[in-house]
């Protein structure tokens, strides 16, 4: 089994939907974190979690929403979906500072 | 935030060439990372540097840190086709999320 999955994998939702995100994993690690990536910009950070009750806006937080249901469970919402939301979404773990971070295999989501 | 800027941001060779990829911010960071991605799968890493001016081979791809910890460097000496994949850099400030570079992706021609 994946150290870092998500579920789905792939998703095609209508505009104003609400729709969920979910990624667990079994590291063990506190942080995880969730991304964004659109040809051409690279992975964009949307929230990060340092650990239970810790909750972090990123960069592009704007339409997004999570929640850290236990240290293996981080989930990603976005409330009303709209088209420019349509990415490749990306789980990660770490155990700290500057160590190694473990991506899940990605969520494409498509709004129409 | 802290901006990690990369370049080239695309690069298209032909087998047995060398190549340099960039990485540089105004920030300075406690360490670095060189991560791959290839299409449909999550960035996996390749390399941690910490020290500045450290220098780190793996085969034939040299890391470099520089001096002042806000930069680094990704050669790849005698490029072949399996090298072909987005490269990333990634960085963390202390108490800070780890931020990527909007990458450079490689492709190799045999």
């Amino acid at each position: 089994d994946a150290d870092v999955t998500q579920t789905p994998r792939n998703r095609i939702t209508k505009t104003g939907k609400r729709i969920m995100l979910e990624c667990s994993q079994t590291k063990g690690h506190d942080r995880m974190y969730w991304y964004r990536q659109d040809p051409g910009l690279g992975l964009q950070l949307i929230y990060y979690s340092f650990d239970v009750k810790d909750i972090n806006k990123g960069e592009i937080s704007d339409g997004y929403s999570v929640s850290r249901q236990a240290q293996a469970k981080f989930s990603l919402s976005l409330e009303s979906a709209i088209p420019n939301q349509t990415a490749l979404y990306f789980c990660a773990t770490s155990e700290g500072q500057g160590t190694e971070a473990f991506f899940g295999q990605g969520t494409r989501l498509t709004v129409v | 935030t802290q901006l990690l800027e990369q370049s080239p941001q695309f690069l298209s060779i032909q087998e047995g060439e060398n190549l340099t990829v960039y990485c540089n911010s105004s920030s300075v960071f406690s360490s670095l990372q060189w991560y791959r991605q290839e299409p449909g799968e999550g960035p996996v890493l390749l390399v941690t540097v910490v020290t500045g001016g450290e220098v780190k081979k793996l085969k034939r791809l040299t890391f470099q840190f520089g001096d002042a910890r806000k930069d680094s460097s990704l050669h790849i000496t005698a490029a072949q086709p399996g090298d072909t994949g987005l490269y990333l850099c990634a960085g963390a400030g202390t108490g800070y999320a780890l931020n990527f570079g909007k990458g450079t992706s490689l492709l190799v021609t045999p």
